[in-house]
């Protein structure tokens, strides 16, 4: 299995542009996680899909945020307008059942707005 | 709310010393917990967990943990470390969902 799959690995852009990011989950694994990485705040759970379904997006940190998972194999994180604050790692995991079993994290994106 | 404290924030270590670094967690209930770690430019993968069971928990590499209820710890320790170890290190428990301590940069030197 490849693993996690995350795209782009870095991403450059300039303040009040659109930022997608985007997430291939291990096959067979019903959970999608979205996390940001910061050196302030650490790693924090942003929003969390189960078999599609967003369950929990309350780390999400305002409207300009928004992830989707149009079906199990692909997710995408938004951020629209982007701002300097914004700049972090961004890490997707899917686990096979849930808070439980173990987390598989991608490469995650590094994200600088500038 | 529950939270998760690492309160080494960078260790520094010469290669064959000893290790043990701090995790404690705010969390009256029935707790699930890891030790996740970073190396540089890699992405997190999981050290060790304890769902249950003997409180010491071996991982891979040589590291093992322990659950001390009494203390809401779950320290991790490695009795000789190496220069490949140089990582960073995160606590993570889970409730209703995982949370994550801030990590621990432990440096090696050969």
């Amino acid at each position: 299995d490849a693993g996690v799959i995350q795209s782009p690995r870095h991403e450059v852009t300039e303040m009040g542009q659109e930022v997608t990011l985007r997430c291939k989950p291990i096959s067979g694994h019903d959970y999608l996680f979205w996390y940001r990485q910061t050196m302030m705040r650490g790693l924090e759970l942003l929003i969390y899909f189960n078999n599609n379904v967003p369950i929990d997006d309350s780390g999400m940190p305002e409207d300009r945020f928004s992830a989707k998972m149009p079906n199990a194999s692909f997710s995408t994180l938004k951020i629209q307008p982007s701002e300097p604050r914004d700049s972090a790692v961004y890490f997707c995991a899917s686990s096979r059942q849930g808070w439980n079993y173990e987390q598989y994290f991608g490469p995650g994106t590094r994200l600088t707005v500038t | 709310a529950q939270s998760v404290s690492q309160h080494n924030h960078h260790v520094i270590l010469s290669e064959a010393a000893s290790l043990e670094l701090g995790c404690n967690y705010s969390y009256g209930g029935t707790v699930n917990l890891f030790w996740y770690v970073q190396y540089p430019g890699q992405h997190l993968q999981l050290l060790l967990k304890y769902f249950s069971g003997d409180p010491l928990v071996k991982g891979i590499k040589g590291f093992e943990a322990e659950f001390i209820k009494s203390k809401f710890s779950f320290n991790l320790r490695k009795p000789s470390v190496q220069w490949s170890d140089t990582a960073e290190y995160f606590c993570a428990v889970n409730t209703d969902k995982l949370i994550f301590g801030t990590g621990t940069r432990l440096q090696v030197f050969p």
